[in-house]
């Protein structure tokens, strides 16, 4: 079976300092993977999406920038935090890019102080 | 651009009732899917039910039921038989390859 991990499970970093966040998925190949924000009490907002090794689409511009250096993981980064960064994290992948049934991860809840 | 409206910040039902929670999407695509993601305090996200847009009969599974609108560009679901673990927030969901998602329905049941 499929399972999606994300690490660390909570973070909190100060202002201007750098960013990791990693995903990995288990169980399936050549996934599509997505990187989620989500604010206190809102909605879920697409960063990034990726099709392939190496290819990546950003939705906000943002601090914020993605990487996939191998099929199954997924990594989020930033080298300078704000305090608009702060929320909940959350990586999902899906097979098919037509039957795009997301499944998510457990999360990551970034406080950047 | 793609959007998808839930006008319900909040809703509550007691426990055993019906509550039906609302979506309205907006989408060039012609062919699409449509999702309902629940997310309990764990913070989880989980698939509840889907839709495939070219198909006329509104999904059930179990006791959730939606009833899809397409020319309305309406989805809402349907929980029938409230349980107390229904307790969570409601995400509508629309795209092909991407997914917008609603700013979501916290739903409270009730005992």
């Amino acid at each position: 079976s499929q399972t999606i991990h994300q690490w660390p499970a909570t973070l909190v970093q100060p202002v201007g300092s750098p960013l990791s966040l990693e995903c990995t998925v288990e169980g399936t190949s050549n996934p599509n993977l997505y990187w989620y924000r989500q604010a206190a009490g809102r909605g879920l907002q697409l960063l990034f999406y990726s099709v392939g090794i190496g290819q990546i689409s950003s939705e906000v511009p943002q601090n914020l920038s993605a990487s996939r250096p191998q099929d199954r993981q997924f990594i989020l980064s930033s080298k300078k935090l704000l305090l608009s960064d702060s929320g909940f994290y959350l990586c999902a992948w899906s097979v098919l890019v037509w039957d795009n049934e997301q499944f998510f991860g457990p999360g990551t809840r970034l406080t950047v102080l | 651009a793609q959007t998808v409206t839930q006008s319900q910040p909040e809703m509550s039902v007691q426990e055993a009732e019906t509550v039906t929670l609302s979506c309205t999407y907006d989408t060039s695509e012609n062919n699409y899917y449509l999702f309902w993601y629940k997310q309990p305090p764990s913070r989880q996200m989980i698939l509840v039910i889907r839709q495939e847009a070219y198909k006329q009969q509104n999904a059930t599974e179990n006791r959730f039921s939606v009833n899809f609108q397409k020319a309305a560009k309406s989805f809402s679901l349907k929980i029938s038989d409230s349980q107390l673990g229904d307790t969570a927030m409601y995400f509508c969901a629309s795209g092909t390859d991407k997914l917008i998602f609603g700013t979501g329905t916290r739903l409270q049941v009730f005992p």
